[in-house]
Parts: C-alpha cells; structure tokens; sequence
C-alpha cells in the first residue's frame, strides 16, 4: 500500500510554545490530507480536511488559529499547535487519499506531550 | 449524517479460533468500507475493504462481508495469532470522508 510518513513520533513542549507536525506522501500526490486527533482507547476525531493550495477546512469545535494547517505542496501537510498548553496533550494522526477510490493510508502519529 | 456502530468494545479469543467484528452505517450512500488496526502507539494500517457492489472479500485469514440490505458489515479473522491482538477500527466512508466506529480490542489469549 501507499507509504504516508508523519513526523515527529514523539515531541515533548513546554507550555506556550508552537509545535509543528508533518505529514509527507512517500510515493503518491495527495490533494487532500486528513488530520486526526485520538484520545486514550477513543476512535479517532476528525479535527479538519486539508486541501492543497486552499485553506483548510476544521471540524466544529476545532480552533482554527490554535490548529494551523498549511498544505502546500501535493505530498505535504503541517499541523502547528499553536501556543500549546497540557490540554492539548494527545495523539495527532494524519491520513491521505489515494486513488480514485478514495483508499486513506495513515501516518504513524505524533505524540505530543505539553508540560 | 452517517453514523457508524461498531461491537463489541472488546473481545477476547483464544489463539487458533475465528473473530468477528460486526459494523452498521446508517447512510445507504455509503458505498466503501475499509477495516483498520490499530497497534498501541502507532497510525492505523488499513487491513482489508470493500465496497458496496461487492459481497464479501478475503486476504489469507481476513474475510470481510457486506449486507447492503441490512447495511451491516463485518470482519472475520480466522486462525488467530499472538500477532492480530490490536484494536480494530471500522468504516464507512462517504465523499471521500471516513466515518468510524468506536473501534473493538482483540486481545487473542494464548
């Protein structure tokens, strides 16, 4: 299957600061990347769609100007936690679409600890 | 909206024995349905799907059937093996858009 590869794995930030994660398709183009976010022994919740060379568009609840997403290029998404506090603490997967059937393959996830 | 059911939570099998993990969408516009697992700490892996002008598919010990009728859908894992203890999500996707159960814990006792 196609490879998506996600980074980091782990990040670990203090309190107020920004963390950045990637979401890269290895060996297919992805005009539309999916980032998740799961909670202990949860499903998955998505938080928005991303859709390269436009804007993002979030789930309800989910803050645009905390969670940025900029896909600018067909094999890459960032998500920027912005100004991270310990709530934010938690498992962040991204997905892609390959195919014209519309097969999601998933990174491994991030994640991220706020302290 | 779709809406997807998923059981049970957990299920505990022995080595050697069949699983079965039963979903239910609630859009008949659903037309694909991908099965995930899950492994502590990792993204999900898409293990096996089908799709709604299909009845039923197998990989080796993984067998997926579809009822479009009754708009349920399951995944059956024969043969298990220390290896197939994960969590397994379901899905219905629509537009592109994966909807997904609650997710079912395999634990395959030896």
């Amino acid at each position: 299957g196609a490879v998506v590869s996600q980074h980091p794995s782990r990040v670990i930030c203090k309190s107020g600061t920004s963390v950045k994660i990637e979401c890269r398709s290895l060996d297919f183009q992805a005009t539309t990347m999916f980032w998740y976010r799961q909670f202990p022994k949860k499903s998955l919740m998505l938080m928005a769609t991303s859709n390269e060379g436009s804007k993002a568009t979030y789930e309800q609840g989910v803050e645009k100007d905390k969670f940025l997403i900029n896909h600018a290029s067909l094999t890459l998404s960032t998500l920027t936690v912005t100004s991270a506090h310990p709530e934010d603490s938690s498992f962040y997967i991204c997905s892609a679409i390959q195919g014209a059937h519309g097969e999601a393959f998933f990174g491994q996830g991030t994640r991220l600890t706020v302290v | 909206g779709e809406n997807v059911e998923q059981h049970p939570s957990t299920l505990s099998v022995q080595e050697g024995d069949s699983a079965v993990i039963k979903c239910t969408y609630s859009d008949s516009a659903s037309n694909y349905f991908p099965w995930y697992k899950q492994e502590l700490g990792k993204g999900p892996q898409l293990i096996i799907d089908i799709r709604s002008n299909v009845g039923e598919k197998k990989d080796q010990r993984i067998a997926v059937t579809l009822n479009k009728t009754a708009k349920h859908f399951s995944l059956h894992i024969t043969e298990t093996q220390p290896e197939d203890s994960a969590v397994y999500f379901c899905a219905a996707t629509l537009n592109y858009q994966l909807i997904w159960g609650a997710g079912t814990k395999l634990i395959i006792k030896p």
